[in-house]
């Protein structure tokens, strides 16, 4: 009964670092989200897969990577870590397109960028 | 830019009172929208949604209206209880789209 899981749950980078954000889903979810949600902004999205090896830029794509190699996994990279990419990232899996149907988020992923 | 503005930014109520959140949107082509709650340190969950064909619905204490000539949608939460304390999003998509559109959120705090 995991539904979607996130690792890390905190983390803290140095400028200019890169590293990876895990999620995976248990639920058999053929699309699959990134969002990130800074104070006051909501969330916005980042990146969406409606399946294995199909991804689409969101609304704030920038500095960030995703790949779909499997319907379970949907990893988030961040190359060369920015100050402003400090904030709370979520990921999320849908049964059908969000026009349609509930989206399932993670406990979400803290990052820090010092 | 906010394609869904949402507000207040945060509200307080007493126990037993209405929390009431409005969000507006310009996009007619939107036709779903649902409401996701957010705990501390959790991730969204949803709530309750609507579509356009309905003017109201309504699931235990928690009813949206939504008033399509005006394009805007509001959230009611009848006899606040300290539970409901959390960030509340109403969000809005568009048929074909793969994406939601959230809101800014709003804090809810339900004193007893």
């Amino acid at each position: 009964n995991a539904g979607v899981t996130q690792t890390p749950k905190f983390r803290i980078l140095k400028i200019g670092q890169s590293m990876t954000l895990q999620c995976t889903q248990d639920m058999n979810h053929n699309y699959m989200y990134w969002y990130r949600q800074d104070p006051g902004m909501g969330l916005k999205l980042i990146y969406y897969s409606v399946g294995a090896g199909i991804t689409d830029k969101g609304e704030v794509p920038n500095g960030y990577n995703v790949s779909r190699s499997t319907t379970e996994d949907f990893p988030l990279r961040l190359e060369l870590a920015a100050p402003s990419q400090t904030s709370v990232y979520f990921c999320a899996s849908s049964r059908t397109s969000a026009n349609t149907g509930e989206l399932f988020f993670g406990e979400g992923s803290r990052l820090t960028v010092l | 830019q906010q394609q869904v503005k949402q507000s207040p930014q945060s509200l307080i109520v007493q126990k037993g009172g209405i929390s009431i959140i409005n969000c507006a949107y310009e996009n007619t082509a939107f036709d779903y929208f649902p409401w996701y709650q957010q705990f501390p340190g959790k991730g969204p969950a949803l709530l309750i949604a609507i579509r356009p064909d309905v003017s109201e619905k309504k699931e235990g204490r928690f009813t949206i209206s939504f008033n399509k000539s005006a394009k805007q949608f509001s959230l009611h939460i009848m006899d606040s209880q300290p539970g409901d304390s959390a960030t509340y999003f109403c969000a809005a998509s568009m048929y074909g789209d793969y994406k939601l559109s959230f809101g800014a959120g709003t804090t809810v705090t339900v004193r007893a």
